[in-house]
C-alpha cells in the first residue's frame, strides 16, 4: 500500500541555521510530490511541487527539495531559516486512485520551532 | 488569486447534533475534497467529489456524508455529531486533470460536547 513517511515529528533549530526535513514515500512509479507549509490556524500552503524533469526543485520563501528516487525521498531544504518559518510542514504524494482518479497522501507532519 | 472559503473557523455543537460544514471554491475546479487534520495523524481524506452531484468515499468516511448540488460548493455533514469527530476539517479543491496540486481553505475547527 501506498505510505509516507516523515521520521521527524518535532524539530527545533536556531535562526539562521540550516534545515532540512526528511520525507519517505512507498510507491512502485514515481509519484507527484509536494511539500505543504501551515502557519497556526491556517490551512495548508504550497511551497513546491515535483512531477517530472529537473530532480531539485525550488519553491517560495527560500525553499528547495531534492527528489531521489532511489531513495523513495523528498527531502526539503532551507540554507537558512528565519523565525517566521516556524509552522507545521506536510509532505504528500499524488498517487492514483480507483476510477482513475488520483488523491493525495500526507505525511503525518514535521513541527518546526525556531529558537531566536 | 486561487480561493477556498469554508463557513467558520470555529463551531462548537453538541453530541447528536447534525453539523454542516460549508466550503466554496471560486476557481472552477471539477475535484473537491473534505480531510481532517489530527495532531500525529496529518491530515486523513473523509470523501472528495469529482463532479457535481457524484462522491466518492475516502480513507474514514465512517459518520460523514457529503453533498455536491453546484461544482463551486462542497457540503460535509456530521449525521449525528459524536465527541470523536472533534477535529479540524479542512476543505480542498483541484483541477480533474494535471498535477494532482490541492489548494486548500482556512479551515474550521469544530468541537464536540
Amino acid at each position: 500500500a501506498q505510505s509516507v513517511t516523515q521520521p521527524d515529528i518535532h524539530i527545533t533549530v536556531s535562526e539562521g541555521a540550516s534545515l532540512e526535513l526528511r520525507c519517505n514515500y512507498s510507491y512502485g512509479a514515481t509519484p507527484y510530490l509536494f511539500w505543504y507549509v501551515q502557519s497556526p490556524g491556517q490551512g495548508l500552503q504550497l511551497l513546491l511541487k515535483y512531477f517530472s524533469g529537473d530532480t531539485l526543485v525550488q519553491g517560495i520563501k527560500g525553499f528547495e527539495a531534492e527528489f531521489k528516487r532511489s531513495q523513495s525521498s523528498f527531502n526539503l531544504r532551507k540554507p537558512s531559516v528565519h523565525w517566521s518559518d516556524a509552522a507545521e510542514y506536510f509532505c504528500a504524494v499524488g498517487f492514483p486512485f480507483s476510477g482513475g482518479y488520483n488523491k493525495l497522501i500526507f505525511g503525518a507532519g514535521t513541527r518546526l520551532a525556531v529558537h531566536p | 488569486d486561487v480561493k477556498v472559503t469554508q463557513s467558520s473557523r470555529y463551531l462548537v455543537k453538541r453530541t447528536g447534533e447534525k453539523v454542516f460544514l460549508e466550503c466554496v471554491q471560486d476557481m472552477d475546479h471539477e475535484n473537491m475534497f473534505w480531510y481532517r487534520q489530527d495532531p500525529g495523524l496529518g491530515l486523513r481524506l473523509i470523501y472528495f467529489s469529482y463532479d457535481v452531484k457524484m462522491k466518492e468515499k475516502g480513507d474514514i468516511p465512517e459518520g460523514y456524508s457529503v453533498s455536491r448540488e453546484k461544482k463551486e460548493r462542497f457540503s460535509l455533514i456530521l449525521e449525528s455529531a459524536s465527541t470523536n469527530q472533534t477535529s479540524m476539517y479542512l476543505c480542498a479543491s483541484s483541477l480533474l486533470a494535471g498535477d494532482n496540486e490541492q489548494f486548500f481553505g482556512p479551515g474550521t475547527r469544530l468541537t464536540v460536547l
